[in-house]
């Protein structure tokens, strides 16, 4: 399974663009990219999923390049509300070949 | 509301307890996945139930059994459990592989004294 690399930790100020990046470099052909949020004591909740190039939902956008070693999670102005983990995910869309959380990255966004 | 729920929400149990958590989806998914925090911790992947058959067990040690009746209720039956295992128990589910979105539950605060 591929390994992912994020920063441990961001800060943010309410309304600015807040991306984070992801590093995969052993990221396999028929892998996906997929992020999630977890607040504290909550489950993780799903964000954005992607395979190449850029995809965008109401919520973020997902950039990635084409090498696909990397990718970028974009959330738009955020809010007070958008303090969270932030975990990417790397593996294939089928099977059961335990996908890992890993870290995530904590985002704390001030006012 | 995530279509996944889990009871009890808080459970403080001893070591010589036994007890149960339950899991509901009402998603219609096909696969269903008992995940642990602890503190501080990365989720751990414990279990994972496809179309009512378990596809992995993590080495998870045998105090932990779960039980998975029919693709929308899954168990997680407690017995014997040291401090160590106090910690968030979440359930997801999804519609088929763990690339699949998948949907939490808001998980059990489990406390072993």
């Amino acid at each position: 399974l591929a390994k992912t690399t994020q920063p441990i930790s961001m800060d943010s100020y309410e309304g600015q663009e807040v991306n984070i990046t992801c590093s995969h470099n052993n990221i396999a052909t028929n892998d996906y990219i997929t992020w999630y949020q977890q607040f504290p004591s909550q489950g993780p909740r799903f964000i954005i999923q992607g395979y190449k190039t850029k995809v965008t939902n109401e919520v973020a956008s997902l950039f990635i390049p084409a090498d696909r070693k990397s990718s970028t999670l974009s959330l738009p102005r955020v809010s007070l509300s958008d303090t969270a983990v932030y975990y990417c995910l790397v593996g294939p869309y089928t099977g059961f070949q335990k996908l890992v959380f890993g870290t995530g990255t904590r985002l704390l966004v001030s006012p | 509301e995530t279509g996944v729920t889990q009871t009890p929400r808080h459970l403080v149990m001893g070591m010589t307890n036994k007890k149960s958590l339950k899991c509901e989806q009402h998603l219609g998914h096909n696969a269903m996945y008992w995940y642990k925090q602890s503190a501080k911790k990365p989720l751990e992947l414990m279990f994972v139930y496809n179309f009512k058959e378990q596809t992995e067990n993590n080495s998870v040690p045998s105090r932990f059994s779960p039980e998975c009746p029919n693709s929308s209720h899954l168990f997680l039956h407690l017995h014997t459990l040291q401090p160590e295992d106090s910690a968030l128990y979440l359930c997801a589910s999804s519609r088929s592989g763990q690339g699949d979105e998948q949907f939490f539950g808001p998980g059990t605060r489990l406390t072993v004294l």
